[in-house]
Order: C-alpha cells, then structure tokens, then sequence
C-alpha cells in the first residue's frame, strides 16, 4: 500500500467547510483512496473511497487531483460531531479481505468548534 | 448497510481471569475477520487475521496463546483473552469486508477491556 502524509490536527467553525488533505505521491494506477474517520472511544467509520474521479455521498466529498498524487476530503458543512480523526489510507480494491488488514498511519486530528 | 457490532462494549475483570470478546457481521458473511488494538492516543494496531475454519494469522509480537481467536462460522469471531494483565487494558476493536465496498472494512464499535 502506498505511504500517505496528511497533517497531524485542524480546526474547522461549526457549519463552514472542513478541508483534510492528504498526499500520496506514490499511489499506483490501481490503487483506490479511502477515508475513514474515528470518533473519540468508537470504531472507525468508513466514510467514502475514490480511484481518480470526484466522489461524493450523503456523509462527504472526495477531490483526487488529476495526478493522484494528493486528495482532499470535504465535510460541507462541519457539525461538532465531525470532531474526530481522519484517516487516509491507499490501497488496492479488491472484495473480500483478501488483500489483508487496512494499515492505520495517525490521521488528521480534526476539531469542529463552536 | 453493513453492519459489524461487538460485544461486550465494555468489560472489566481482575487479573488472572479470562475474557472472551465477539464480533458479528450482521448482514453480510465474512470469511475473514480482523482483530485490532488500539493504547490511548495511538493508532490501530493489527493483533491478528481470523480466518472462518482456519487457523488465524497472528503479528509479530502477539502471542498466539494469549490471545485466543476462534472463527467457526461466516458471520462469528471471538477473540479470548487468556489470564489477562493490567498491560492487556486497551480498546479492541474487530473488522470484516463487505461485498459492498471493495478494498474497504467495516469495524464493530469496540470493547474496552480494564484489567485489574
């Protein structure tokens, strides 16, 4: 799986747009982009995975550069419980679990305020 | 959606005892399951790959006596934790994949285990 750089914390105000980025240089033509995201004392929750087209569903999203070499999650419009850390992780797409366990990195501390 | 949930979501025993942790895929079969640990403020750290009628795959590190992992069916894992310590204390937390999403895993909500 390819390595990702994403930046250890970010603020957002309640109600504005939360932007995480994420770098993946070294992402490979067929490896996909997923986010996820953990609340404090929960599992992670999937939130929306790309491979080079824009994304986007009821929870965020997804802006792959034409490269692929970095992306951006957007949460539109940040609720207090958006606080959580965000986790970009690339990978392969295959069903099943196959292609074995999804490697954590420390994500992106994000912290919605009021 | 896919749903995986865990039980206990919390526990709390006294050293030397023994806790067994379930996992469930409620509406998908999973083949294969995932067990991970995560200590305060760190990342998820992969423990073992339960696989259903074989034997699981442990990490470096993880001693596969301690902790005992039994998938007997396609929508069951457990995970037991044997004689446990005060340095067993963390989160758990189990993971399975879905049809639905290729390449990604849906996690149970955990179960935090405290030693003492």
């Amino acid at each position: 799986d390819a390595k990702t750089t994403q930046p250890p914390s970010m603020d957002c105000a309640e109600g504005r747009a939360a932007n995480l980025p994420c770098n993946h240089s070294t992402i490979s033509g067929n490896e996909y982009v997923y986010w996820y995201r953990q609340i404090h004392s929960q599992g992670p929750q999937y939130i929306i995975h790309g491979l080079k087209n824009n994304e986007t569903n009821e929870m965020a999203s997804l802006i792959i550069t034409e490269d692929r070499k970095s992306s951006t999650l957007i949460l539109p419009h940040a609720t207090l419980r958006d606080t959580a850390v965000y986790y970009c992780i690339v990978r392969v797409a295959r069903y099943g679990g196959s292609q074995g366990n999804l490697i954590f990195g420390k994500g992106t501390k994000l912290s919605v305020k009021p | 959606g896919a749903v995986v949930s865990q039980h206990p979501s919390w526990v709390i025993c006294k050293s030397g005892t023994s806790v067994k942790i379930e996992c469930r895929s409620l509406d998908f079969q999973a083949t294969t399951m995932f067990w991970y640990r995560q200590f305060p403020k760190q990342s998820l750290m992969l423990m073992a790959t339960s696989n259903e009628g074989s034997k699981a795959t442990y990490e470096q590190g993880v001693e596969k006596d301690k902790f005992l992992i039994n998938h007997a069916s396609l929508t069951l894992s457990t995970l037991t934790v044997t004689s446990a310590h005060p340095e067993d204390s963390s989160f758990y937390i189990c993971s399975a994949s879905p049809p639905v999403v290729p390449g990604g895993q849906y996690f149970g909500p955990g179960t935090r285990l405290t030693v003492t």
